[in-house]
C-alpha cells in the first residue's frame, strides 16, 4: 500500500514570495499523484494532478509540481503567492484503484501582506 | 450546474443518538466515497461504493453505515458505537474506479457530539 509524507505541517510566507509544499509519497507499484486545496469549512478541490508523461504539471492559477520518481517526491511550487492562497493543501497517491487513495496530513499555507 | 451537495452543513447531536448525513451527486459518477477529516490527520476513507446496492468497508468503518440505493444518493449514518464522531465528514465521487479519474469532494458536514 502506498503513504504520503507531508513534511510541513505549516508554512508560513509573505506576499509575493516564492513557497514550496514538500510532498514525498511511497510505492511499489506506479502511482499517480495529486494536490488538492481546501480553503476553511469547505471541500477540497483538485489543484493539478500527475497521471503520466511529462513530469511538471501546472494550474490555472500558477501553482505546478514535479513528479520526481527517483526522490519520491512531488512537491507544489509557486514562485509568487497571493494572500487569497492561504488555505490548507492535501497531497495525495493513487495506485489507480480510487479506493486506496491516501491523503497527506496537509500543510497549512499562510500568506501574510 | 454539476456537483455534490452535502446536507446539513453543521449538525450537533446527543450521546447515544444516531445521525444521518446526506450526500447527493448530479455528476454520474458510478463510485462515491465517505471521508473522515481531523486536523492534523489529513482525510480517512470510512465507506465507498463502487456501483448501487453495493458498498465496501474503508480504513475506519466501525460506528458508521451507509447505503446506496440510487446512483446519486450515499447517506452516511454516525451511529451511537462511533466513539469518537466528532469531525469534518466529506462526501466524494468519481467517475470510474480505474486509472487516474478524479475523485471530486462536496463542501463538506461539520458533526458534534454534545
Amino acid at each position: 500500500a502506498q503513504s504520503v509524507t507531508q513534511l510541513d505541517s505549516q508554512v508560513p510566507v509573505f506576499e509575493e514570495a516564492p513557497v514550496e509544499l514538500r510532498c514525498n509519497y511511497s510505492s511499489s507499484v506506479s502511482v499517480y499523484l495529486f494536490w488538492y486545496v481546501q480553503y476553511p469549512n469547505q471541500g477540497l478541490q483538485l489543484l493539478l494532478k500527475y497521471l503520466s508523461g511529462s513530469t511538471l504539471v501546472e494550474s490555472i492559477n500558477g501553482f505546478e509540481a514535479e513528479f520526481n520518481k527517483s526522490q519520491t517526491s512531488f512537491h507544489l511550487r509557486k514562485p509568487s503567492v497571493h494572500i487569497s492562497d492561504t488555505a490548507e493543501y492535501f497531497c495525495a497517491v493513487s495506485d489507480g484503484n480510487n479506493n486506496d487513495m491516501r491523503f497527506g496530513a496537509g500543510t497549512r499555507l499562510t500568506v501574510k501582506p | 450546474d454539476g456537483g455534490i451537495t452535502q446536507s446539513p452543513k453543521y449538525l450537533f447531536r446527543k450521546e447515544g443518538q444516531n445521525v444521518t448525513l446526506s450526500c447527493e451527486q448530479n455528476l454520474n459518477h458510478d463510485a462515491m466515497y465517505w471521508y473522515r477529516q481531523d486536523p492534523g490527520q489529513g482525510l480517512r476513507l470510512i465507506y465507498y461504493s463502487q456501483i448501487v446496492n453495493d458498498f465496501q468497508k474503508g480504513d475506519i468503518a466501525e460506528g458508521y453505515s451507509v447505503s446506496r440505493e440510487k446512483k446519486e444518493s450515499f447517506p452516511l449514518t454516525v451511529t451511537s458505537a462511533q466513539k469518537n464522531p466528532t469531525a469534518f465528514y466529506l462526501c466524494a465521487s468519481s467517475g470510474r474506479t480505474s486509472s487516474g479519474n478524479t475523485i471530486y469532494f462536496g463542501e463538506g458536514s461539520w458533526l458534534t457530539v454534545v
